[in-house]
């Protein structure tokens, strides 16, 4: 298995823009997980889903982050329009349903805002 | 100004020594725990897991142990190499939403 795959890997943007990163996780995992990491914060868990249906989004910071799961193997989040604060590594994460519970991470997104 | 982020705790240690990682978790319904490794510019991890109902974990010179007494999880590494070098997080998950602690810095000296 190839593992979680992030697209892309590093991002450049100005800020105002809207930007979408996208993740594809395991195969036949049902929970997908969208963290942030920063060093002010640490990794914060953003939105997560199962079976494709967002269960808890409580982490977004606001209105501008939105995330859709439109079938089992991709996710996007969005941030329209994006600011200079965004700017972190943005990881998706993928899990099975019972057994080992541990999320499978992907390499990150380096996100700047400039 | 500059901003402060989290200062990362750090462990120096000599290339063949055993490391112990310290991690205290805040939620006692937590049922599940996971220790995570993560390399400059890589994603965390999975190294090991455990579950509430033991207290001893073994894999390939890893070793977690739990204490729920005192919500208090440790990762123990055996004859610890270079390649150990990075930041060790711990993680907690209590239904299915995964808390990490703030993570620790594992330096190996050659």
């Amino acid at each position: 298995d190839a593992g979680v795959i992030q697209s892309p890997r590093h991002e450049v943007t100005e800020m105002g823009q809207e930007v979408t990163l996208r993740c594809k996780p395991i195969s036949g995992h049902d929970y997908l997980f969208w963290y942030r990491q920063t060093m002010m914060r640490g990794l914060e868990l953003l939105i997560y889903f199962n079976n494709n249906v967002p269960i808890d989004d409580s982490g977004m910071p606001e209105d501008r982050f939105s995330a859709k799961m439109p079938n089992a193997s991709f996710s996007t989040l969005k941030i329209q329009p994006s600011e200079p604060r965004d700017s972190a590594v943005y990881f998706c994460a993928s899990s099975p349903t019972g057994g080992i519970r541990a999320a499978f991470f992907g390499q990150g997104t380096r996100l700047t805002v400039v | 100004g500059e901003s402060v982020g989290l200062h990362l705790p750090t462990l120096s240690v000599q290339e063949g020594d055993n490391s112990i990682i310290n991690c205290a978790y805040s939620n006692s319904a937590s049922d599940y725990f996971i220790w995570y490794k993560q390399e400059s510019g890589k994603g965390p991890q999975f190294i090991i897991d455990i579950r509430s109902n033991m207290d001893k974990r073994q894999g390939q010179r890893v070793t977690v142990l739990l204490n729920k007494t005192v919500k208090h999880l440790s990762l123990q590494i055996a004859a610890t190499q270079p390649g150990d070098s990075a930041v060790y997080f711990c993680a907690e998950n209590a239904g299915n939403m995964l808390t990490f602690g703030g993570g620790t810095r594992l330096m190996v000296k050659p």
